[in-house]
This record gives C-alpha cells, structure tokens and sequence, in this order.
C-alpha cells in the first residue's frame, strides 16, 4: 500500500538549515509527484514545493529564495532543504503524494521546531 | 495567488443536523478539494474534483460548486465527523488551501 515517512531532527537552530527526508513505499517516485506541505502549530496548511514525477521541480513564492526539492528515485526518497530558518518556520512538515492537482496520501509529518 | 475563504470558521452541530461548509475562491477555479482533519493526525483527502468522495468516505458527505464558490455538505452529521475541514485550489501554482473550517459536535 502507498506509505509516505518523513524523518529529520525535531529541533533546528535560528539561521541554519534544515534538511528532511521522505520515504516513500507503494509506488514509484519516476510515475508519481511528491509535494511538502507545512502547518504552523495550531494554524493551517501551506504548500511548500512539489517534484513532478519527471524531476522537475516547482516552488511556492513565498519559500522559493530558500528552499530546494531533491529526490534519489533508486532510494525512493524525496528531500527537502530549507535555509536561514527563523522562529516562524517551527510546524508540522508532512510530505504527500501529488496527484497533479491534490494530494491523495500523507506522511504522519515531522514536528520540526526552530529555537536556539 | 488565489486566496481561499473558508466559512464559518468554526461551528457546532448536533448529531442529524445537517452542515454545510462554503469555501470562495479570489478567483475561478476549475475544481475544488476537500480534506479531514482529526486532531493531531495528518490531513485525509475528503472530496476530489469538487463533488467525488474518496475512498471510505460516507455517502452522508457531498461536495458541489462551480468558479468562485464551492461547499461541502454533510446531509446528517454523525459524532465522528468532528474534525477540521480544509479546501484546496488545484489550479494555479501556488497550491493553495483555505484556513479550514473546524466542526464540533453538540
């Protein structure tokens, strides 16, 4: 069955980057598109970026100066870099499966918090 | 980048009551999409293609809208539909969300 798993360190200093990992089983990241989508304690969801099943790569605006998408297909992993954290990127980071126009599975998501 | 507007915010209903959610979008989309909430879980397709239910979804749910103005309905809430409600835009990069709409049962 489709299973998408984030893992990463739950706690990152102001200014550094962080770095997680989605890994993904029950299909193929060559045939199929992740996405990362973010949420702040207690507030919504915002979309932070996708890799199209082809390696392309597409950002939000908002993040785009800071943030790369990655993936290594033979691992079945999808990667994301985000730099100069501050205090307002502490959320949940889930990744999900990207069906063109929305996401039809969920990673139980990553709690990554940004304090010194 | 199209702004959804979840409404209302937040509301409480009694088990048979039926509820609905509306969610606008600045400007016209082609589909809009639905997701569930539970308390500390990750989020869960709900509706896609504005009115087809996922799977497992019950048939007490429907979705129906078209441009600017889309809702989610359910016919008779049931106690273990208390969650939070989010709407997704499909068509125009960024993806965009609404800013959920969170339900509670009487």
């Amino acid at each position: 069955q489709v299973q998408l798993k984030e893992s990463g360190p739950g706690l990152v200093q102001p200014s550094q980057t962080l770095s997680l990992t989605c890994t993904v089983s029950g299909f193929s990241l060559t045939s199929n598109s992740v996405s990362w989508v973010r949420q702040p304690p207690g507030k919504g969801l915002e979309w932070m970026g996708a890799i199209w099943s082809g390696g392309s790569t597409d950002y939000n605006s908002a993040l785009k100066s800071r943030l790369s998408i990655s993936r290594d297909t033979s691992k079945s992993q999808v990667f994301l870099k985000m730099n100069s954290l501050q205090t307002e990127d502490t959320a949940i980071y889930f990744c999900t499966r990207l069906r063109i126009r929305y996401f039809d599975y969920w990673g139980q998501g990553v709690m990554v918090t940004v304090s010194s | 980048e199209i702004v959804l507007t979840q409404s209302p915010t937040t509301m409480a209903a009694s088990p048979g009551e039926k509820v609905t959610i509306t969610c606008r979008a600045s400007s016209s989309v082609s589909y809009m999409y639905w997701y569930q909430q539970m308390s500390d879980a990750s989020p869960k397709l709900w509706i896609y293609d504005t009115s087809k239910l996922a799977s497992g979804v019950p048939d007490r749910f429907s979705g129906s809208g078209s441009g600017t103005s889309y809702s989610l309905t359910i016919n008779t809430m049931e106690a273990e539909d208390a969650a939070t409600y989010y709407c997704q835009q499909c068509c125009s990069t960024p993806l965009t969300f609404g800013s959920g709409t969170k339900l509670e049962i009487k």
